[in-house]
């Protein structure tokens, strides 16, 4: 089991650049959370799907971020135009179920994004 | 998702036993209590989970009393390398949501 795998692991941009953030979740798990992480503001979910459909993207914080599983092993992130603010830790996570009750969250070990 | 507290930070001694206590009076029935852990520059890790009574693993010990509106993560003869934020979750929003409140900040002194 390879775990979670994000690429990259860190990104440096100028602001008003595009930025994409990868995700493969575990084979077989039919959850995919995208998630960030401040100092601040702690983890914060952004989106998540489900057998590769988004559910909820409530957590986006505007129309420059966008998300797309266009299959079970993929999963993009994308922020156009970026700035400053975006500044953080991406983290995606994966899980068998609903990711709570008898089916804990398997993280990656995140994006460190950092706008300029 | 039933709302959780847990203390903000805490210190202890290598060798010691941590006990870190989360607070959920609103679980729901079926729901289940997980913790997390997370280590700088790392996504939070699965330790542990229960629903009731106790829960051993290699990593920890879950204690669930029986009106199950609160848990204790035991942390048995801690060492350095177990500085981390520890989270508590208990269930799973109707919407699936999984919301992570701040977590309890463990500082583990030589």
């Amino acid at each position: 089991d390879a775990g979670v795998i994000q690429s990259p692991r860190h990104e440096v941009t100028e602001m008003g650049q595009e930025v994409t953030l990868r995700c493969k979740p575990i084979s077989g798990h039919d959850y995919l959370f995208w998630y960030r992480q401040t100092m601040m503001r702690g983890l914060e979910l952004l989106i998540y799907f489900n057998n590769n459909v988004p559910i909820d993207d409530s957590g986006m914080p505007e129309d420059r971020f966008s998300a797309k599983m266009p299959n079970a092993s993929f999963s993009t992130l994308k922020i156009q135009p970026s700035e400053p603010r975006d500044s953080a830790v991406y983290f995606c996570a994966s899980s068998l179920g609903r990711g709570g009750n008898n089916s804990p969250l398997h993280f990656g070990n995140g994006t460190r994004l950092t706008v300029t | 998702l039933a709302k959780t507290t847990q203390p903000i930070s805490m210190d202890s001694y290598e060798g010691q036993e941590v006990n870190i206590t989360c607070s959920h009076n609103n679980i729901a029935t079926n729901d289940y209590i997980t913790w997390y852990q997370q280590f700088p520059s790392q996504g939070p890790r699965f330790i542990i989970q229960g629903y009731k009574t106790k829960v051993t693993n290699e990593v920890a010990s879950l204690f669930i009393p029986a009106d199950r509106k609160s848990s204790t993560l035991s942390l048995p003869r801690v060492s350095l390398s177990d500085t981390a934020v520890y989270y508590c979750l208990v269930g799973v929003n109707r919407d699936d949501k999984i919301i992570f409140g701040k977590g309890t900040r463990l500082h583990i002194l030589p």
